[in-house]
C-alpha cells in the first residue's frame, strides 16, 4: 500500500493565522482525501482532492476556510485559514486504493493542530 | 450523511477477556471496513467485508457483515494490551468515499 508523509506532525498556532499542511505520497494516486478528527471523535471528511480539478467539499466545509491544492498525482496541501480554537483537531490525509474488491483508505500519521 | 453508530463508545477490559464491538446503520453499504487507530497515528485498515453475511477471521479478531449489509461486528478473543486503540468502522456507499463510525475506544488492562 501507499506510504504517506504529512507535515507538520503537530503545531501550535495563534488565533487568526493560517497553516498549510502538506501530504506527500510515494506513488501516483487519483484520489486524495482530507479528514478532520476533533478531540476524542471519529473522522469527518472535509474534501476530496483530484488532480487537475477543484476539490469537492463536504457539507459544512468551504473552500475559503479550507483551500486545497493538488498540483500533481503525489502531492496535496490543505490550508486551515483564519484559525480559531474550534479548529484544534487532527487533520489527516488519505488515499484511496482497491483492496479485496473494495475502496479502502491508507492514512498519513496526521497533523495535530492546537489553536490558542 | 450516512450515520454509522458504534457501540460501546468506550470499553475497558482485563487482558484475556473477550469483547464485541457493533457498528450499525440504516443505510446499505457496498463494503464495510474496520480500522484501528493508535495515538499519534492515522487509522490502519484491519479488514474489508463485501458480501452480506460474510465472516472474516484475522488471528484473534473475527469480523462479520450483516446479511442486509447495514451492520457489522468485531469480536476479539482473549484481548491483549496490544489491542488497545480506537476502533473505527467505515462504510462505502459506492461513491469513492467512506463514512466513518462514531468509534469505540478500547483499553485492555494488563
Amino acid at each position: 500500500s501507499a506510504v504517506i508523509s504529512q507535515k507538520p506532525s503537530r503545531d501550535i498556532c495563534q488565533r487568526g493565522t493560517s497553516l498549510t499542511i502538506q501530504c506527500q505520497v510515494d506513488s501516483q494516486v487519483t484520489m486524495m482525501f482530507w479528514y478532520r478528527q476533533q478531540p476524542g471523535q471519529s473522522l469527518t471528511l472535509i474534501a476530496t482532492a483530484n488532480q487537475g480539478s477543484e476539490a469537492t467539499y463536504e457539507s459544512g466545509f468551504v473552500i475559503d476556510k479550507f483551500p486545497i491544492s493538488r498540483p500533481n498525482l503525489t502531492f496535496s496541501t490543505l490550508t486551515v485559514s483564519n484559525m480559531s480554537p474550534e479548529d484544534s483537531s487532527i487533520y489527516l490525509c488519505s488515499v484511496g486504493q482497491l483492496h479485496s474488491g473494495a475502496n479502502v483508505l491508507t492514512f498519513g500519521a496526521g497533523s495535530r493542530l492546537t489553536v490558542l | 450523511t450516512q450515520l454509522l453508530e458504534q457501540s460501546p463508545q468506550f470499553l475497558s477490559i482485563q487482558e484475556g477477556e473477550n469483547l464485541t464491538v457493533y457498528c450499525n446503520s440504516s443505510s446499505v453499504f457496498s463494503s464495510l471496513q474496520w480500522y484501528r487507530q493508535e495515538p499519534g497515528e492515522g487509522p490502519v485498515l484491519l479488514v474489508t467485508v463485501v458480501t452480506g453475511g460474510e465472516v472474516k477471521k484475522l488471528k484473534r479478531l473475527t469480523f462479520q457483515f450483516g446479511d442486509a449489509r447495514k451492520d457489522s461486528s468485531l469480536h476479539i478473543t482473549a484481548a491483549q494490551p496490544g489491542d488497545t486503540g480506537l476502533y473505527l468502522c467505515a462504510g462505502d456507499p459506492g461513491a469513492n468515499n467512506l463514512f466513518f463510525g462514531t468509534g469505540t475506544r478500547l483499553t485492555v488492562i494488563p
